[in-house]
């Protein structure tokens, strides 16, 4: 049974540091994985997705690595801002059916 | 496009009472995810369809709980009777392709039972 675990559970930094974000999963026979941004109160935004035949996907000042023999994925922020601060959510295929797993998210906060 | 629409975006109800939340998935999109998202357990799998039909509704958390989806562009999830510990956010979301594909998510229906 697939489990991920995201640590930390909250991280804050001052604007312009770089950060990364470690997610972890139980079954490494997956053929994704996909992170999330949630901003409180709001739905999910899709950040992006590495399919198993990835090691890394870039999106602007986002970096996603997946390494599956280790069954972790990191998200490497690049001079955070504020703008950045809200949850990120790591997700993965709890089997064949599409569904997803989640983490339990890293809450970022940013510091002017 | 408008993307994942989920109505209505709050909910509250009184204990007993049949809620009903709806969702229309981005258009061509033929997988449909119905997740509850809560402080204790955060995000979970309710159900999911393909092509319009139930694959897995294990999630699903007991009789109470009901989903349809009687076209491409239309879901449903029913709770009847609601209870105080159904309180939650829900959430629809969809994707091209069930097993490779992103799945995007729509804004949530946030229900309160008091």
């Amino acid at each position: 049974k697939q489990e991920v675990t995201q640590i930390p559970a909250a991280l804050s930094v001052p604007e312009g540091e770089n950060l990364v974000l470690n997610c972890s999963f139980t079954d490494s026979a997956i053929y994704n994985l996909q992170w999330f941004r949630q901003d409180p109160g709001k739905g999910l935004t899709s950040l992006l997705l590495i399919q198993s035949s990835q090691r890394e996907q870039t999106s602007g000042r986002l970096n996603a690595s997946l390494d599956k023999s280790s069954g972790r994925s990191t998200l490497y922020i690049a001079a955070s801002q504020p703008g950045d601060s809200a949850t990120y959510l790591c997700a993965a295929p709890g089997g064949s059916q599409g569904n997803l797993i989640f983490g339990k998210g890293t809450k970022l906060s940013v510091k002017p | 496009d408008a993307g994942v629409i989920q109505s209505p975006r709050h909910e509250v109800t009184e204990m007993g009472q049949e809620v009903t939340l709806r969702c229309k998935p981005i258009s061509g999109h033929n997988s449909l995810f119905w997740y509850r998202q809560t402080m204790m357990r955060g995000l979970e799998l309710l159900i999911y369809f393909n092509n319009n039909v139930p694959i897995d509704d294990s999630g699903m958390p007991e009789d109470r709980f009901s989903a349809k989806m009687p076209n491409a562009s239309f879901s449903t999830l029913k709770i009847q009777p609601s209870e105080p510990r159904d309180s939650a956010v829900y959430f629809c979301a969809s994707s091209l392709r069930e097993l490779n594909n992103e799945q995007f998510f729509g804004p949530g229906t946030r229900l309160t039972v008091l």
